[in-house]
């Protein structure tokens, strides 16, 4: 099983749509999590810290379920500028810290 | 702030070449760089970590004498792709981390740098 799992996707809506991603972890002792995002042929690019208390910045929300291991990000009234890939980061223990990429979900809003 | 840059941002190269790449962050001092790479519709594969004055930890399954990394200083990691064949070609990407505080964790990336091996 992959330590970071991510459904590739394409996830194909339409702009004003609400969509939700999950991002699966599989090792508990995980401290961090991120969402990237990257566009074709560049590098990520930080979205959002997700805390244990959940967190929002405008139309994107971040959830953390530790139980489940798992974190979420929805994006509400969708873009056309949103389309991109979307990718989960998990760092375990702090300290010196080692990052785990998922694949990357792919979001296609269309007019 | 946290800005980072890679150069070069793409080169072509002869299989059998070395290729070095340079990682700088610009305005932080990076106690921590890492080395990705990127093959097409894949993820992020993490190569290696390196912290200032040490040596790389590299991740399973990747030759550190072939992918030698250097970081001498806080703002300076480099790359060197030895020997390059063209199944070396792919999207390098370094991120540097080391803000103060909460966000001591955030990785910043550079541009990438996209190697093509003939």
């Amino acid at each position: 099983r992959k330590e970071v799992e991510q459904d590739p996707g394409p996830f194909n809506v339409p702009e004003g749509a609400t969509v939700a991603f999950n991002c699966t972890y599989s090792n508990s002792a995980s401290q961090s999590f991120f969402w990237y995002r990257q566009d074709c042929r560049k590098e990520p690019k930080l979205l959002m810290s997700v805390y244990s208390s959940g967190n929002e910045d405008g139309r994107f929300t971040a959830q953390l379920n530790r139980a489940s291991q798992y974190i979420s990000l929805l994006i509400r009234d969708s873009k056309l500028s949103d389309s991109a890939t979307y990718l989960c980061v998990v760092n375990q223990a702090g300290g010196s810290y080692i990052p785990t990429f998922g694949r990357g979900t792919s979001l296609i809003v269309h007019p | 702030g946290a800005v980072v840059s890679q150069h070069p941002s793409w080169v072509i190269c002869k299989s059998g070449t070395s290729v070095k790449i340079e990682c700088r962050s610009l305005d932080f001092q990076a106690t921590t760089m890492f080395w990705y790479r990127q093959f097409p519709k894949q993820s992020l594969m993490l190569m290696a970590t390196s912290n200032e004055g040490s040596k790389a930890t590299y991740e399973q399954g990747v030759e550190k004498d072939k992918f030698l990394i250097n970081h001498a200083s806080l703002t300076l990691s480099t790359l060197t792709v030895t020997s390059a064949h063209p199944e070396d070609s792919s999207f390098y990407i370094c991120s540097a981390a080391g803000l103060a505080g909460p966000r001591y964790n955030e990785q910043f990336f550079g541009p990438g740098t996209r190697l093509t091996v003939l």
